[in-house]
């Protein structure tokens, strides 16, 4: 089946580490997205990439780094400069850059303390 | 800039009850996309429909429609007939596309706050 997996679903660590959430998408998508959703707020976004190789800065970059060395992956790690990173992270991938509509991951729950 | 406006945080309607979605956008583009996404409690997204500011024509999809109205910035979404399974948080989102038609780079989405709908017997 096509689609975007994240894992874990849960993820608990410790304040001051740093935590890499996984993204993988076999849909041979060239763009992909990284958000942030709070409660009671729409997502907002963190990073995306156009191509392998290439990412750029969304609207909450601070604190979170990405790569994207294969077409299929693009991990978020979430340093310890992100001042609240409890959230729910999703993943999404279109197939291209433009206005395609974008598929969205399972999401990944942080919960830091 | 752009914004997308969902002013119903919450609305609980019973079975069968016809249900509309409200969603007012901002945008200095002439040029851009709205979409809905629907996300029940898993938690992923479920893109709906994606339509773009030159075609104003209301789209029909089953139970769902969906009314755009360039005239006053709205596009909603009704659902007719709810079902249980129509209980979801649901997002109305706008792609400006000048910047990606000029420059080539991915349009990025602007998403609402969401509007929880709770559908019961």
């Amino acid at each position: 089946d096509g689609g975007i997996t994240q894992s874990p679903k849960y993820l608990f660590r410790k304040e001051g580490q740093n935590v890499t959430l996984s993204c993988e998408q076999n849909l041979n998508h060239d763009a992909m997205y990284w958000y942030r959703q709070d409660p009671g707020q729409g997502l907002r976004l963190i990073y995306y990439s156009q191509i392998v190789n290439d990412f750029q800065k969304g609207d909450i970059a601070e604190g979170y780094s990405v790569s994207r060395e294969k077409k299929e992956s693009f991990p978020l790690t979430v340093t310890s400069a992100q001042k609240n990173p409890t959230a729910f992270y999703l993943c999404a991938s279109s197939i291209a850059p433009g206005a395609n509509e974008q598929y969205f991951g399972p999401g990944t729950r942080l919960t830091v303390t | 800039a752009q914004k997308v406006t969902q002013a119903q945080t919450e609305i609980s309607v019973v079975e069968k009850e016809d249900v509309t979605l409200d969603c007012v956008y901002e945008t200095r583009d002439t040029t851009y996309y709205l979409f809905w996404y629907k996300q029940p409690p898993s938690g992923e997204l479920v893109f709906l429909i994606r339509r773009n500011s030159f075609d104003e024509q209301n789209e029909i999809s089953g139970r769902y429609s969906w009314n755009f109205q360039k005239s006053t910035s709205s596009f909603n979404f009704t659902i007719t007939a709810s079902q249980v399974v129509d209980s979801a948080v649901y997002f109305c989102a706008l792609s400006d596309m000048t910047l990606v038609i000029l420059t080539g780079t991915a349009s990025k989405l602007t998403f609402g706050t969401g509007t929880r709908l709770q559908v019961t017997l």
